[in-house]
């Protein structure tokens, strides 16, 4: 089975300080993405990427980076935490999926951060 | 860009009943329709889709429905067990374009009482 990994997968960190959060995965999929889970919001995608050193904004990206060194590695940075920024973050990947060819998304176990 | 409202947000169902949760959508040019399971502490996973060139899916215990002029879909649990008691999410995507465009209903925490 697809196999995503996720570190931290807890964080407690200060308001104004710089955070990183990490995903790997095993899956040899091309893309990878970054959502953040709030209760009453659902998923919402923050980044996303289709290959190695690129990265593509997703629907709320502002207070957001994302580096793609390799294929199996997507991390997510926040340079100035802020407390709207407490959520559990979610990283998937997936095969390529374009022009209505959909694919299944397999999500990694889950970051769980909180800014004070 | 796509908006998806899912109801209820929560539900409670007795075991051995069903359960059913629906979706709306507004982009009437949506054509993917997955539905994400997450059991408490886990993360989301695909248990069924259903594209715009079918009205009804069925799997294990599992029945999608898409009313495409109703722009609607729906997820029905068959004789529920404390197993499928989780967050299930629904959601929608666009034509020509791949999971960049999958957007998410908020989801529905589903109980079964014993």
């Amino acid at each position: 089975e697809a196999a995503v990994t996720q570190s931290p997968r807890s964080k407690v960190a200060v308001t104004g300080g710089k955070v990183t959060l990490s995903c790997h995965q095993t899956n040899n999929h091309d893309y990878m993405y970054w959502y953040r889970q709030d209760t009453g919001h659902g998923l919402r995608l923050i980044h996303y990427s289709y290959v190695a050193d690129s990265t593509e904004k997703g629907d709320i990206p502002d207070g957001y980076k994302a580096s793609r060194p390799s294929q199996e590695n997507f991390s997510l940075i926040l340079e100035l935490a802020s407390l709207s920024q407490t959520a559990v973050y979610f990283c998937a990947s997936s095969d390529a999926g374009w022009g209505g060819n959909y694919a299944e998304q397999f999500f990694g176990p889950g970051t769980r951060l909180t800014v004070l | 860009g796509e908006q998806v409202e899912q109801l209820p947000s929560i539900l409670r169902v007795q075991e051995g009943s069903s359960a059913s949760i629906n979706c709306t959508y507004e982009n009437s040019a949506s054509n993917y329709f997955p539905w994400y399971k997450q059991e408490p502490g886990e993360n989301p996973k695909l248990i069924i889709d259903i594209r715009s060139n079918m009205e009804r899916k069925q799997t294990q215990g599992l029945i999608v429905l898409l009313d495409k002029k109703a722009k609607r879909f729906s997820l029905h649990i068959t004789d529920t067990q404390p197993g499928d008691s989780a967050m299930y999410f629904c959601a929608a995507s666009p034509p020509h374009y791949g999971n960049e465009k999958i957007t998410f209903g908020a989801g529905t925490k589903l109980t079964i009482k014993p």
